[in-house]
C-alpha cells in the first residue's frame, strides 16, 4: 500500500512554545490530507482537511489559530501547534488520501506532550 | 448526519480460531465506502479491507473478510485462522463517495480486540 510518513513521532516541548509536525506521501499524491487527534482509549476526532493550495477547514470547535495547516504540495502537509499548553498534549495522527482509490493511508502518528 | 456504530468494545478470540467484529452505520447516501482500520499497540492505522457499497459482492483480504449488507446498513468483519499479530483495536469507518465531500472519513468508536495464544 501506499506510505504516508510523519514526523516527528514523539515531541516534548515547554509550555507556550510551538511545535511542527510534517506529514508526507512518499508514493503518491495527495491533493487532500487530513489532520486527526486521538485521545487514549478513544477513536480519532477529524480536526481539519487540508487542501493543497487552499485553506484548511477546520471541524467545529478545532480553533484554527491554534492549529495551523499548511498544505504547500500535493505530498506536503504540515500541522502547527502555536503557543502549545498541557491540554494539547495528545496524539496526532495525518492522513493522506490517494486520489484514485478514495482511500485514506495514515502516517504513524506523533505523540505531543507538553510540560 | 452519518454515523457508525460498533456495539462490541471488547473481544477476545483463541489463536487460530474465526472472530466477527460488528459494525453498523446510518446514512442516506446511495454510494460510499466502508473500511475497516486495524490499529495495533505501535498506533500505526493500518486500512484492513474496503468495501464499495455498489459492489454486492462482499470484499475479501486473505483471512479477512465482511458481511455487508446494504439494506441492514450492516458491515461485519470476519478473522479467520486469528493470529497474534491481529491483536489490536479494529475501527469501522465510512467515507461519502466524493462528488462533493472531500472524502473525510467517519470512524466507529473501535472494537479491542485480543488474540489469546
Amino acid at each position: 500500500g501506499a506510505v504516508v510518513s510523519q514526523h516527528p513521532s514523539w515531541v516534548i516541548c515547554k509550555s507556550g512554545t510551538s511545535v511542527k509536525i510534517e506529514c508526507r506521501s512518499l508514493d503518491f499524491q495527495a491533493t487532500t490530507m487530513f489532520w486527526y487527534r486521538q485521545f487514549p482509549k478513544q477513536s480519532l476526532m477529524l480536526m481539519a482537511t487540508s487542501n493543497e493550495g487552499s485553506k484548511a477547514t477546520y471541524e467545529q470547535g478545532v480553533e484554527k489559530d491554534k492549529f495551523l495547516i499548511n498544505h504547500a504540495s500535493l505530498t506536503l502537509s504540515t500541522l502547527t501547534v502555536t503557543s502549545a499548553h498541557p491540554e494539547d498534549s495528545s496524539f496526532y495522527i495525518c492522513s493522506a488520501k490517494e486520489i484514485a482509490k478514495n482511500i485514506q493511508y495514515f502516517g504513524a502518528g506523533t505523540r505531543l506532550s507538553v510540560l | 448526519a452519518q454515523t457508525v456504530t460498533q456495539s462490541q468494545p471488547e473481544m477476545s478470540v483463541q489463536e487460530a480460531e474465526t472472530v466477527t467484529l460488528s459494525c453498523t452505520y446510518d446514512t442516506s447516501e446511495s454510494n460510499y465506502y466502508l473500511f475497516w482500520y486495524k490499529q495495533p499497540p505501535s498506533r500505526q492505522m493500518i486500512l484492513v479491507i474496503r468495501q464499495e457499497a455498489y459492489k454486492q459482492q462482499n470484499a475479501t483480504e486473505n483471512r479477512f473478510s465482511v458481511n455487508f449488507q446494504k439494506a441492514a446498513k450492516s458491515f461485519s468483519l470476519k478473522i479467520s485462522d486469528s493470529q497474534l499479530g491481529d491483536t489490536a483495536m479494529y475501527f469501522c469507518a465510512f467515507m461519502k463517495r466524493p462528488g462533493g465531500s472531500q472524502g473525510n472519513l467517519i470512524f466507529g468508536k473501535g472494537t479491542k480486540l485480543s488474540v489469546k495464544p
